[in-house]
Protein backbone atom coordinates (compact mmCIF):
# COMPACT_ATOMS: atom_id res chain seq x y z
CA UNK A 1 0.00 0.00 0.00
CA UNK A 2 0.89 3.67 -0.57
CA UNK A 3 1.92 5.62 2.76
CA UNK A 4 0.71 9.15 2.72
CA UNK A 5 3.04 11.42 5.57
CA UNK A 6 1.81 14.65 6.32
CA UNK A 7 4.03 17.57 8.26
CA UNK A 8 3.41 18.76 10.83
CA UNK A 9 1.47 16.67 12.53
CA UNK A 10 -0.12 19.41 14.08
CA UNK A 11 0.92 23.92 13.49
CA UNK A 12 -0.08 26.89 15.32
CA UNK A 13 -1.31 29.97 13.15
CA UNK A 14 -2.70 33.21 13.66
CA UNK A 15 -5.28 34.63 11.57
CA UNK A 16 -3.69 36.44 8.55
CA UNK A 17 -0.77 34.07 8.60
CA UNK A 18 0.07 32.15 5.32
CA UNK A 19 0.25 28.25 5.74
CA UNK A 20 1.74 25.58 3.97
CA UNK A 21 1.27 21.70 4.87
CA UNK A 22 3.30 19.19 3.78
CA UNK A 23 2.16 15.79 2.52
CA UNK A 24 4.74 13.15 0.87
CA UNK A 25 3.30 9.87 -0.43
CA UNK A 26 5.81 6.49 -0.14
CA UNK A 27 6.30 6.29 -4.27
CA UNK A 28 4.79 8.44 -7.30
CA UNK A 29 1.39 8.85 -7.19
CA UNK A 30 1.28 11.44 -10.13
CA UNK A 31 -0.81 14.06 -9.69
CA UNK A 32 -3.62 12.01 -8.16
CA UNK A 33 -3.72 13.60 -4.71
CA UNK A 34 -6.60 15.65 -2.94
CA UNK A 35 -7.05 17.46 0.23
CA UNK A 36 -9.52 17.92 2.95
CA UNK A 37 -10.63 19.79 5.67
CA UNK A 38 -12.11 18.18 8.71
CA UNK A 39 -13.64 20.25 11.98
CA UNK A 40 -14.56 18.69 14.85
CA UNK A 41 -17.97 16.29 15.25
CA UNK A 42 -18.46 17.02 11.36
CA UNK A 43 -17.46 15.28 8.05
CA UNK A 44 -14.45 15.95 5.97
CA UNK A 45 -14.99 18.43 3.51
CA UNK A 46 -13.15 18.79 -0.44
CA UNK A 47 -10.79 21.02 -1.30
CA UNK A 48 -8.87 20.39 -3.67
CA UNK A 49 -8.32 17.61 -6.04
CA UNK A 50 -5.41 16.42 -8.63
CA UNK A 51 -3.14 17.92 -6.66
CA UNK A 52 -4.12 21.56 -7.59
CA UNK A 53 -8.03 21.81 -8.67
CA UNK A 54 -10.03 23.89 -6.52
CA UNK A 55 -13.29 22.12 -5.40
CA UNK A 56 -16.10 24.41 -6.61
CA UNK A 57 -17.12 26.81 -3.66
CA UNK A 58 -13.65 26.42 -1.62
CA UNK A 59 -12.58 30.25 -1.11
CA UNK A 60 -9.22 30.89 -3.43
CA UNK A 61 -6.94 31.27 -0.30
CA UNK A 62 -6.36 28.10 -0.68
CA UNK A 63 -4.14 26.33 -2.94
CA UNK A 64 -2.51 22.84 -4.16
CA UNK A 65 0.73 22.26 -5.71
CA UNK A 66 2.90 19.26 -6.47
CA UNK A 67 3.35 16.20 -8.46
CA UNK A 68 4.91 12.61 -7.93
CA UNK A 69 5.61 12.25 -4.41
CA UNK A 70 5.33 15.66 -2.44
CA UNK A 71 2.82 17.87 -2.19
CA UNK A 72 1.58 20.84 -0.53
CA UNK A 73 -1.75 22.69 0.90
CA UNK A 74 -1.30 25.86 1.02
CA UNK A 75 -3.73 29.04 3.19
CA UNK A 76 -2.61 31.94 1.57
CA UNK A 77 -4.26 34.17 4.75
CA UNK A 78 -6.04 32.19 7.46
CA UNK A 79 -9.25 33.34 8.73
CA UNK A 80 -11.02 31.93 11.80
CA UNK A 81 -13.30 29.55 10.03
CA UNK A 82 -9.80 27.70 8.89
CA UNK A 83 -8.82 26.26 11.95
CA UNK A 84 -9.38 22.13 11.89
CA UNK A 85 -7.30 19.28 10.79
CA UNK A 86 -6.51 18.79 7.09
CA UNK A 87 -5.62 15.62 5.59
CA UNK A 88 -4.35 14.38 2.16
CA UNK A 89 -5.84 11.30 0.19
CA UNK A 90 -3.73 9.44 -2.51
CA UNK A 91 -5.85 7.99 -5.62
CA UNK A 92 -2.75 6.74 -7.86
CA UNK A 93 -3.39 3.55 -6.56
CA UNK A 94 -7.22 3.34 -6.77
CA UNK A 95 -9.46 1.07 -6.51
CA UNK A 96 -7.42 1.47 -3.00
CA UNK A 97 -7.35 4.71 -1.26
CA UNK A 98 -5.00 6.35 1.24
CA UNK A 99 -5.09 8.97 3.62
CA UNK A 100 -2.33 10.84 5.40
CA UNK A 101 -2.51 10.87 9.35
CA UNK A 102 -3.46 14.52 9.81
CA UNK A 103 -2.65 18.00 10.36
CA UNK A 104 -3.86 19.78 12.84
CA UNK A 105 -4.24 23.81 12.59
CA UNK A 106 -4.76 25.42 16.09
CA UNK A 107 -5.09 29.07 16.88
CA UNK A 108 -2.09 30.61 18.44
CA UNK B 1 -28.57 18.21 -3.76
CA UNK B 2 -26.87 15.43 -3.35
CA UNK B 3 -26.87 14.24 0.32
CA UNK B 4 -26.06 10.95 1.90
CA UNK B 5 -27.11 9.50 5.45
CA UNK B 6 -25.82 6.24 7.10
CA UNK B 7 -27.54 4.30 9.43
CA UNK B 8 -27.10 1.44 11.73
CA UNK B 9 -26.61 0.50 15.01
CA UNK B 10 -24.69 2.25 17.72
CA UNK B 11 -23.64 0.01 19.76
CA UNK B 12 -22.58 -3.70 18.60
CA UNK B 13 -21.05 -6.47 20.72
CA UNK B 14 -17.65 -8.21 20.25
CA UNK B 15 -17.68 -10.76 17.43
CA UNK B 16 -21.18 -9.49 16.32
CA UNK B 17 -21.21 -8.08 12.48
CA UNK B 18 -22.22 -4.44 12.07
CA UNK B 19 -24.55 -3.86 9.23
CA UNK B 20 -24.59 -0.08 8.02
CA UNK B 21 -26.71 1.36 5.49
CA UNK B 22 -25.95 4.45 3.24
CA UNK B 23 -29.39 6.14 1.80
CA UNK B 24 -28.15 8.68 -0.83
CA UNK B 25 -30.10 11.01 -3.13
CA UNK B 26 -29.63 13.79 -5.48
CA UNK B 27 -27.59 11.12 -7.70
CA UNK B 28 -28.02 7.89 -8.86
CA UNK B 29 -26.10 4.46 -7.95
CA UNK B 30 -26.27 3.58 -11.58
CA UNK B 31 -24.50 6.96 -12.52
CA UNK B 32 -21.09 6.20 -14.54
CA UNK B 33 -17.98 6.75 -12.94
CA UNK B 34 -19.90 7.41 -9.50
CA UNK B 35 -19.39 5.17 -6.22
CA UNK B 36 -20.29 5.12 -2.89
CA UNK B 37 -17.19 4.72 -0.35
CA UNK B 38 -17.16 3.75 3.63
CA UNK B 39 -14.65 5.53 5.21
CA UNK B 40 -14.15 5.20 8.72
CA UNK B 41 -12.47 6.96 11.72
CA UNK B 42 -11.53 5.82 15.56
CA UNK B 43 -12.11 8.77 17.77
CA UNK B 44 -9.42 11.25 17.60
CA UNK B 45 -7.04 9.07 15.17
CA UNK B 46 -7.16 9.72 11.17
CA UNK B 47 -9.47 8.15 8.27
CA UNK B 48 -9.74 4.88 7.14
CA UNK B 49 -11.02 3.89 3.40
CA UNK B 50 -12.76 0.80 3.69
CA UNK B 51 -14.89 0.31 0.42
CA UNK B 52 -16.36 1.33 -2.51
CA UNK B 53 -19.09 -0.08 -4.97
CA UNK B 54 -19.56 1.63 -8.40
CA UNK B 55 -22.37 1.84 -11.07
CA UNK B 56 -21.73 -1.68 -12.92
CA UNK B 57 -21.39 -3.24 -9.35
CA UNK B 58 -17.54 -3.37 -9.39
CA UNK B 59 -16.44 -3.78 -5.58
CA UNK B 60 -13.22 -2.94 -3.74
CA UNK B 61 -11.94 -3.73 -0.38
CA UNK B 62 -9.56 -2.56 1.43
CA UNK B 63 -6.82 -5.20 1.80
CA UNK B 64 -6.53 -5.08 5.81
CA UNK B 65 -9.97 -5.75 6.05
CA UNK B 66 -11.08 -7.35 2.86
CA UNK B 67 -12.31 -11.02 4.93
CA UNK B 68 -14.40 -8.91 7.33
CA UNK B 69 -16.23 -6.49 4.67
CA UNK B 70 -18.98 -6.80 2.10
CA UNK B 71 -20.74 -4.08 0.21
CA UNK B 72 -23.85 -4.33 -1.67
CA UNK B 73 -25.99 -1.75 -3.30
CA UNK B 74 -29.71 -1.59 -4.28
CA UNK B 75 -30.14 0.81 -6.89
CA UNK B 76 -34.25 0.93 -6.57
CA UNK B 77 -33.77 1.73 -2.99
CA UNK B 78 -30.89 4.34 -3.29
CA UNK B 79 -29.27 2.04 -0.70
CA UNK B 80 -25.67 1.10 -0.50
CA UNK B 81 -25.04 -1.35 2.74
CA UNK B 82 -21.55 -2.33 4.44
CA UNK B 83 -21.32 -5.33 6.72
CA UNK B 84 -18.77 -6.02 8.68
CA UNK B 85 -18.38 -9.22 10.32
CA UNK B 86 -16.65 -10.33 13.84
CA UNK B 87 -16.91 -6.78 15.69
CA UNK B 88 -14.04 -5.52 18.07
CA UNK B 89 -13.31 -2.75 20.43
CA UNK B 90 -10.82 -1.76 17.87
CA UNK B 91 -13.40 -0.91 15.38
CA UNK B 92 -15.26 1.30 17.77
CA UNK B 93 -15.07 4.51 15.24
CA UNK B 94 -17.33 6.87 13.22
CA UNK B 95 -18.51 5.39 9.70
CA UNK B 96 -19.16 7.73 6.73
CA UNK B 97 -20.52 6.75 3.43
CA UNK B 98 -18.94 9.07 0.54
CA UNK B 99 -19.22 9.83 -3.06
CA UNK B 100 -16.67 8.88 -4.94
CA UNK B 101 -16.05 10.69 -8.18
CA UNK B 102 -13.53 8.93 -10.39
CA UNK B 103 -14.62 11.30 -13.31
CA UNK B 104 -12.38 13.84 -11.29
CA UNK B 105 -9.76 12.70 -8.32
CA UNK B 106 -11.16 10.27 -8.27
CA UNK B 107 -11.81 11.77 -4.78
CA UNK B 108 -14.76 11.72 -2.16
CA UNK B 109 -16.91 15.17 -2.79
CA UNK B 110 -19.95 14.11 -0.86
CA UNK B 111 -20.16 13.03 2.34
CA UNK B 112 -22.68 11.62 4.97
CA UNK B 113 -23.01 12.84 8.81
CA UNK B 114 -21.19 9.63 9.91
CA UNK B 115 -22.53 7.31 12.98
CA UNK B 116 -20.50 6.44 15.39
CA UNK B 117 -20.58 2.69 16.26
CA UNK B 118 -19.08 1.53 19.56
CA UNK B 119 -18.05 -2.28 20.20
CA UNK B 120 -18.42 -3.13 23.87
CA UNK B 121 -20.10 -5.85 25.64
Amino acid sequence: DIQMTQSPSSVSASVGDRVTITCRASQGISSWLAWYQQKPGKAPKLLIYAASSLQSGVPSRFSGSGSGTDFTLTISSLQPEDFATYYCQQANSFPSITFGQGTRLEIK
Amino acid sequence: QVTLKESGPVLVKPTETLTLTCTVSGFSLSNARMGVSWIRQPPGKALEWLAHIFSNDEKSYSTSLKSRLTISKDTSKSQVVLTMTNMDPVDTATYYCARINAAAGPDFDYWGQGTLVTVSS
